[in-house]
């Protein structure tokens, strides 16, 4: 079975400084896709980056890049140049069961941005 | 691209009412869609898997007469609450993936239940 731990219930920042978000992954699948999600208060979930289990390079995607170590089953969000409009809950999630399955999602972290 | 509508996007209905929620892939044909649903400050827990043309995968847990769920087109996938009670009141969201198999889903705005 797939899991995913987040394990910041809440983290700080100031503003123009980069912040890292947690997420280790246990999972028994030899291949499988990491994402990171960051919803607003609104409730809406806004798809931030994507990283193949057999992709060589971390992902990158504008302000945010993936620092993933998979001998060590993390995948942390970095967030570069923090915004105010940053501030939400961001939520890791594995893929479950190859490309076509659900998505299993961590406990989220709270990212508020300080000015 | 890659648009997904939820409607309504809030519902307050009286306890014993049905409530139908609709999943709409805008810009693109979704022959996977995923009823997840999350509680205040919770995270998102997956209900059922919709595949279209064929019944929905429900979860454990998850009472498939309560929550019905029609996967009638490539675009469509509706979840209906029967007789719906105050502890079903949550966030309900949707999640389409495209006909191409690519990994990323799209999340839909999601819909907020209340019942009284």
């Amino acid at each position: 079975a797939q899991k995913i731990t987040q394990t910041q219930p809440g983290m700080f920042v100031q503003e123009k400084e980069a912040v890292t978000l947690d997420c280790t992954y246990d999972t028994s699948d030899p291949s499988y896709g990491l994402f990171w999600y960051k919803q607003p208060s609104s409730g809406e979930m806004i798809f931030l980056i994507y990283q193949g289990s057999y992709d060589q390079q971390n992902a990158t995607e504008g302000r945010y890049s993936l620092n993933f170590q998979k001998a060590r089953k993390s995948a942390n969000l970095v967030i570069s140049a923090s915004q105010l409009g940053d501030s939400a809950m961001y939520f890791c999630a594995i893929q479950r069961g190859g490309s076509q399955g659900n998505l299993i999602f961590g406990k989220g972290t709270k990212l508020s941005v300080k000015p | 691209g890659a648009v997904v509508s939820q409607h309504p996007s809030w519902v307050i209905c009286k306890s014993g009412t049905s409530v139908k929620i609709e999943c709409r892939s805008l810009d693109f044909q979704a022959t996977t869609m995923f009823w997840y649903r999350q509680f205040p400050k919770q995270s998102l827990m997956l209900m059922a898997t919709s595949n279209e043309g064929s019944k929905a995968t429900y979860e454990q847990g998850v009472e498939k007469d309560k929550f019905l769920i029609n996967h009638a087109s490539l675009t469509l996938s509706t979840l209906t609450v029967t007789s719906a009670h105050p502890e079903d009141s949550s966030f309900y969201i949707c999640s389409a993936m495209g006909t191409g198999g690519g990994e990323t889903q799209y999340f839909g705005p999601g819909t907020r239940l209340l019942v009284l």
